[in-house]
């Protein structure tokens, strides 16, 4: 079966320091892989998507960036945290490869982000 | 664009009353599937449901159904006999197929469910 790990859980860092967020996919080859944010009270945010290693597209403009250096590994950085940059970040996959065709999204435990 | 609406923010019911989460969608493409998940306290998003545009047949899991109306632009939860373990949010989400796309997620709905 398939299974999405990410880590760190929980990281408290104070503004200025760097990021980075690593996301594993077991079981799978190829996999859809996807960063979403969701800020404290509100829905999720598309931040970035991979559909290759180091295929990365990216949907807001802002101070971080990802990687994909292999197969099943999503990696979110950041160089200087900004406070606005707290909150709870999920990491998702798909088996559909490209274009969405039907296959269910799912998504790791999070990771909870809180700059200081 | 696409839309998700989930018009109730927070919900509370008393255990064993049915509850129905709205969803309203708009997207002009006719090709798409709409999601529900769950989110519990611990922060992840567990997968609940995903029906695609040309199926409008309503789905019953165990104490939860959906409700799909295309002519309204609706896909309604309803979980029946709630149950404390139910207390999360949930969140409507729309994806269009064919496209290397997002997921369009509402504001999501919290459900508090009491003794």
């Amino acid at each position: 079966s398939q299974t999405i790990h990410q880590w760190p859980a929980t990281l408290v860092q104070p503004v200025g320091s760097p990021l980075s967020l690593e996301c594993t996919v077991e079981g799978t080859s190829n996999p859809n892989l996807y960063w979403y944010r969701q800020a404290a009270g509100r829905g999720l945010q598309l931040l970035f998507y991979s559909v290759g290693i180091g295929q990365i597209s990216s949907e807001v403009p802002q101070n971080l960036s990802a990687s994909r250096p292999q197969d099943r590994q999503f990696i979110l950085s950041s160089k200087k945290l900004l406070l606005s940059d707290s909150g709870f970040y999920l990491c998702a996959w798909t088996r559909d490869r490209d274009t969405f065709s039907g296959n269910t999204i799912y998504f790791g435990e999070g990771s909870w982000l809180t700059v200081v | 664009a696409q839309k998700v609406t989930q018009a109730q923010t927070e919900i509370s019911v008393v255990e064993k009353e049915d509850v129905t989460l709205d969803c309203v969608y708009e997207t002009r493409d006719t090709t798409y599937y709409l999601f529900w998940y769950k989110q519990p306290p611990s922060g992840e998003l567990v997968f609940l449901i995903r029906r695609n545009s040309f199926d409008e047949q309503n789905e019953i899991s165990g104490r939860y159904s959906w409700n799909f109306q295309k002519s309204t632009s609706s896909f309604n939860f309803t979980i029946t006999a709630s149950q404390v373990v139910d207390s999360a949010v949930y969140f409507c989400a729309l994806i269009l197929t064919g496209t290397a796309s997002k997921l369009t997620f509402g504001t999501g709905t919290r459900l508090q469910v009491t003794l």
